[in-house]
């Protein structure tokens, strides 16, 4: 069984700055994907950035970017120039490739505020 | 992208009575659903995965004649909440694969059920 694990139920950050939310994960899988997905206000999960494991580039979409270590199982989410619609809910997100459903496991999330 | 509509986004029902939640996807065939619980400030928790044409998959603790799942069609799972009690007030929200295996799901608006 895989475990997803959010150490840090709460963070704020000053607008245009930059923070980094941290996840780690448990897993015997060698293929799978790893999610951040973000839940504002309106309760709509929405997803952020997606990583393959058997990628060894971290990815990035515009100001969010991850620092997947795979050996320290760390997929850590870093968002560039926070902005006020950042602020959310983030759930990082495991799933594992191959047959299968593709079910997500999620961690317990980290609510994120960006202060003027 | 994949588009999961979610009907209705509230609901609020007499305790005793029967409540039935929709999931459609609209521009793509999910032939796996999934249909989550969240509690206020609390992570998504998988009820059951929904296979269409088959009978759904639960969890372990959530019980089946209580939360009934069809997926009859390619593009619609029903989740019914039966004989719905306060407890089972929650927020609801279902997900889809889509139709590329890039291990994405993507989720309804989510329902609000109250019940009295």
């Amino acid at each position: 069984a895989q475990t997803v694990t959010q150490s840090q139920p709460e963070m704020s950050v000053q607008e245009a700055e930059t923070v980094t939310l941290s996840c780690t994960y448990d897993t015997s899988e060698n293929n799978y994907y790893l999610f951040w997905y973000k839940q504002p206000p309106s309760r709509q999960m929405i997803l952020v950035i997606r990583q393959e494991a058997y990628k060894q580039q971290n990815a990035t979409e515009n100001r969010f970017s991850v620092n997947f270590q795979k050996a320290a199982k760390s997929f850590s989410l870093k968002i560039s120039d926070s902005q006020l619609g950042d602020t959310a809910m983030y759930f990082c997100a495991f799933s594992a490739l191959g047959a299968g459903s593709y079910q997500l496991t999620f961690g317990k999330g980290t609510k994120l505020s960006v202060i003027p | 992208g994949a588009v999961v509509s979610q009907h209705p986004s509230w609901v609020i029902c007499k305790s005793g009575t029967s409540v039935k939640i929709e999931c459609r996807s609209l521009d793509f065939q999910a032939t796996t659903m999934f249909w989550y619980r969240q509690f206020p400030k609390q992570s998504l928790m998988l009820m059951a995965t929904s296979n269409e044409g088959s009978k759904a998959t639960y969890e372990q603790g959530v019980e089946k004649d209580k939360f009934l799942i069809n997926h009859a069609s390619l593009t619609l799972s029903t989740l019914t909440v039966t004989s719905a009690h306060p407890e089972d007030s929650s927020f609801y929200i279902c997900s889809a694969r889509g139709a590329e295996n890039t291990g994405e799901l993507f989720f309804g608006e989510g329902s609000r059920l109250t019940v009295l």
